[in-house]
């Protein structure tokens, strides 16, 4: 496509329930990122996938959050048993091979957590 | 690691007036430094990008920014300001290589006042 998709825009959810955050890359993007935006907190990195390697999941605050990213596309965050902390909103971004020049971010999803 | 600090969370200007918006980082090798935008329930959009070619920066909508090693900043300026460019605005840093990723400031929220 021509932009970064993410899905769904809003998910308010109750405590304790798993959710799964979507995002659809560019076409031909190979690094994908996920970042969380907290209120006053800026951006945090979670995770990061390019091409076939292995992801660095080294941004992922508790092993609650976990994602995949299939066939180089599409990549899937799952938070498990939320907690109210999470509430925040999930933003993706993707680039075409290694150029740090050329991120581009989707709309992210607002997760609320009642 | 790298970092950026953003000081203060919000700035506000009358309109026509010189925008700055302050960013200091700190890395052990040559950075890439990045002024991002988002505007409400919009994701980032790049405003302009620092890549150890010329330490003066343009970017879109008028806005520049000045890289000075010696100071390790990366300030935000624009000569003046409009309506329009109430926002918030995340400073990034990165460095070359695989598997890098941006490291944001915390943002500075703008406001434009008639």
């Amino acid at each position: 496509g021509a932009g970064v998709s993410q899905s769904p825009s809003n998910k308010v959810t109750e405590k304790g329930k798993d959710v799964e955050l979507r995002c659809d890359p560019i076409s031909g993007h190979t690094a994908l990122y996920w970042y969380r935006q907290s209120l006053g907190q800026g951006l945090e990195f979670l995770i990061y996938f390019q091409g076939n390697s292995a992801p660095d999941k080294s941004g992922l605050p508790s092993d609650r959050f976990s994602a995949e990213r299939t066939g180089g596309s599409v990549s899937t965050l799952t938070i498990q048993r939320t907690q109210q902390e999470d509430s925040a909103v999930y933003l993706c971004a993707t680039l075409l091979g290694y150029d740090l020049y050329g991120y581009t971010f989707g709309s992210g999803t607002r997760l609320t957590v009642v | 690691a790298q970092s950026v600090t953003q000081l203060g969370s919000h700035v506000s200007v009358s309109e026509g007036a010189l925008v700055l918006l302050r960013c200091n980082y700190s890395s052990s090798v040559p950075p890439y430094l990045f002024w991002y935008v988002q505007y409400p329930n919009q994701g980032l959009q790049l405003l302009l990008k620092y890549t150890s070619a010329a330490t003066l920066v343009k970017g879109i909508n008028g806005f520049e920014a000045e890289f000075k090693k010696s100071e390790t900043s990366f300030h935000l300026t624009k000569p003046s300001a409009h309506m329009s460019d109430a926002a918030e605005y995340f400073c990034a840093v990165s460095v070359s290589g695989a598997n890098s990723k941006l490291t944001f400031g915390k943002g500075i929220t703008l406001s434009v006042r008639p």
